[in-house]
């Protein structure tokens, strides 16, 4: 069975940073791309970061590029969302998905159960 | 990058009765790379559709999906008591940002 757990959300000041992590197991870890998704409350989902199956390719939102560093640790079956310079926001819960095909641009047929980031003084 | 209209922001029917939901992008999305996924209150969202029209594991027929190019629509033949929810649309084409909808409420009339 898939899992996607992750962890590391909680209350941060403006300005401040945080690290997400979200733990993956029940699936080849390593062949898959992995993305980030979040969720303000009461809105839409909004892509965040994707990783490649090796880690090689990164990409993000506009909104968090240059703020937020996506990485992953195959060994551990690990995703990481590393988030600096937060600002109001990025409140949100923030989803750990893992894409369908393996490929960067797919669809996502898992999705963890989120972990809540709250940017306030 | 990549902008998707979905239309209309609520439906309001009966069990029983048929739902269209629409998707519109502000340009063609490559290859039908466009995803439909499901968000009930307090819960993650379920993928439904992928490449505009296969049904994900484990989902009923009564949801189906259609469309190309920029036009893209949902279809659920029965509403279930368990299909009122939120749906989004996605799209995962060929680069970086991969955009959502921003989803249509079906809710009980």
């Amino acid at each position: 069975e898939v899992q996607l757990v992750e962890s590391g959300g909680g209350l941060v000041q403006p300005g401040g940073s945080l690290r997400l992590s979200c733990s993956a197991s029940g699936f080849t870890f390593s062949s898959y791309a992995m993305h980030w998704v979040r969720q303000a409350p009461g809105k839409g989902l909004e892509y965040v970061s994707a990783i490649s199956s090796n880690g090689g390719s990164t990409y993000y939102a506009d909104s968090v590029k240059g703020r937020f560093t996506i990485s992953r640790d195959n060994s551990k079956n690990t995703l990481y969302l590393q988030m600096s310079s937060l600002r109001a926001e990025d409140t949100a819960v923030y989803y750990c998905v893992k894409t369908r095909s393996g490929y960067s641009s797919s669809s996502y047929d898992y999705w963890g159960q989120g972990t809540l980031v709250t940017v306030s003084s | 990058e990549i902008v998707l209209t979905q239309s209309p922001g609520t439906l309001s029917l009966s069990p029983g009765e048929r739902a269209t939901l629409s998707c519109r992008a502000s340009q063609s999305v490559s290859s039908s790379y466009l995803a439909w996924y499901q968000q009930k209150p307090g819960q993650a969202p379920r993928l439904l559709i992928y490449g505009a029209s296969s049904r994900a594991t484990g989902i009923p027929d009564r949801f189906s999906g259609s469309g190309s190019g920029t036009d893209f629509t949902l279809t659920i033949s029965r509403l279930e008591p368990e299909d009122f929810a939120v749906y989004y649309c996605q799209q995962y084409g060929s680069s970086s940002p991969w955009t959502f909808g921003q989803g249509t409420k079906v809710e009980i009339k």
